[in-house]
This record gives C-alpha cells, sequence and structure tokens, in this order.
C-alpha cells in the first residue's frame, strides 16, 4: 500500500513554544490529508480536513488559530500547534487520500507531542 | 449521521484460540465500513474493508468480517489467534456517498495471552 510518513514521531516541546508536524505521501499525489488526535487509550477524534492549495476545513471545537493547518502541495501537509500547552500533549496522526471519498486514506506512523 | 459502536473495550483471548471482535454501525446511507489495527505507538494500518461487494470480507493476517445489514453489524473474526495480534483494533464507517469524513469507534484493545 501508499506510504504516508510523519515528522517528527516524537516531540517535547515547553510550554508556550509552536511545535510544527510534517505529513509527507510518499509515492501517491494526496489531494486531501486529514488531521486526527488521539488521546491515550481512546479512538482517533478528527481535527481538520484540508484539500491541496486551499484552507482547512476544520471540526467543531477545533481552534483553527490553534492548530494551522497548511496543504501546499500534493505530497506535504503541516500541522503547527501555536503556543502550545500541557493540555495539547497528545498523539497526532495524519492521513493521506488520493482521488475521490471512496478512495482509500492511508495513516501516518503518528507524532507524540509533550508540551512540559 | 454515521455512527459507530464497537461492543468491548478489551477482548482477551487464548494463542490459539478464535478471536471475534464486535461492531454495530448505523448510517443514514450505504456505508463502506473498515476495520483497522494500531499497534503502540503505531499508525494505523487498514485489515479490511467492505464497500458494497461481497458481504464477507477477507483481510490481512488471516482476518475476516461478515456485513450484515438486518443486524447492521461488522464483526471481526479470526480463527485462531497469534501473539502477535495483540493491538488496539479500530471499526470505522463513511457513507458512500459524499465527502463525510471516516467515523471511528472507540476501539477494542485485543489481549493475546500465551
Amino acid at each position: 500500500g501508499a506510504v504516508v510518513s510523519q515528522h517528527p514521531s516524537r516531540v517535547i516541546c515547553k510550554s508556550g513554544t509552536s511545535v510544527k508536524i510534517e505529513c509527507r505521501s510518499l509515492d501517491f499525489q494526496a489531494t486531501t490529508m486529514f488531521w486526527y488526535r488521539q488521546f491515550p487509550k481512546q479512538s482517533l477524534m478528527l481535527m481538520a480536513t484540508s484539500n491541496e492549495g486551499s484552507k482547512a476545513t476544520y471540526e467543531q471545537g477545533v481552534e483553527k488559530d490553534k492548530f494551522l493547518i497548511n496543504h501546499a502541495s500534493l505530497t506535504l501537509s503541516t500541522l503547527t500547534v501555536t503556543s502550545a500547552h500541557p493540555e495539547d500533549s497528545s498523539f497526532y496522526i495524519c492521513s493521506a487520500r488520493s482521488g475521490g471519498p471512496g478512495n482509500e486514506q492511508f495513516f501516518g506512523p503518528g507524532t507524540r507531542l509533550t508540551v512540559l | 449521521a454515521q455512527s459507530v459502536t464497537q461492543l468491548d473495550s478489551h477482548v482477551s483471548v487464548s494463542e490459539g484460540t478464535p478471536v471475534l471482535l464486535r461492531c454495530n454501525y448505523s448510517s443514514s446511507y450505504s456505508p463502506s465500513l473498515f476495520w483497522y489495527v494500531q499497534h503502540p505507538n503505531k499508525g494505523l494500518q487498514l485489515l479490511l474493508k467492505y464497500t458494497s461487494a461481497a458481504t464477507l470480507v477477507k483481510g490481512i493476517n488471516g482476518f475476516e468480517a461478515e456485513f450484515k445489514k438486518s443486524e447492521t453489524s461488522f464483526h471481526l473474526t479470526k480463527p485462531s489467534a497469534h501473539m502477535s495480534d495483540a493491538a488496539e483494533y479500530f471499526c470505522v464507517v463513511t457513507p458512500n456517498s459524499g465527502n463525510t469524513p471516516l467515523v471511528f469507534g472507540k476501539g477494542t484493545r485485543l489481549s493475546v495471552i500465551a
């Protein structure tokens, strides 16, 4: 299957700083990328959907000014957690899909964010 | 609207015995259904998917699932558990039409005892 990478895999930062997480589709063009958040021992919660070249669509309750998403190319999307706080500590997972809604989403390995 | 209920948060089986992970769904439209597996601190891997073709779907690693519309169920089974099957399993639904995102169940943690 297609490969999606995330970088970094783990990041620890101080409260108040910003952190950028990259999501790349390595062998296909991702017209749509998704960002999820997963709390310990819980399911994935969709944060936002982004289509290449357009603004991301955020789910209800997700602060778009805090979680900045950029999808500037067909192989790269970034999530920037601005002014991070300890409650932002979580496992962030991206997924990527080429083509329409009927196509499979491929998931990245996730990024563990710890905010001190 | 779509929703998924995974009936067991934790299932424990002995190695070599059958696995049954239960999933019930609700969907306003004809659904696509998926099972994903997540090993600790890893991303999700697709086990199998149902997209309105054959109701018995075979996936990777010996897993299979049967779509039962009358019961709104999509239970995941495997005849014989391996130690390597220990992981978190997610049942996921999305309608076949529109651009609605995937809806995840809360997950079932599978433990395999030697």
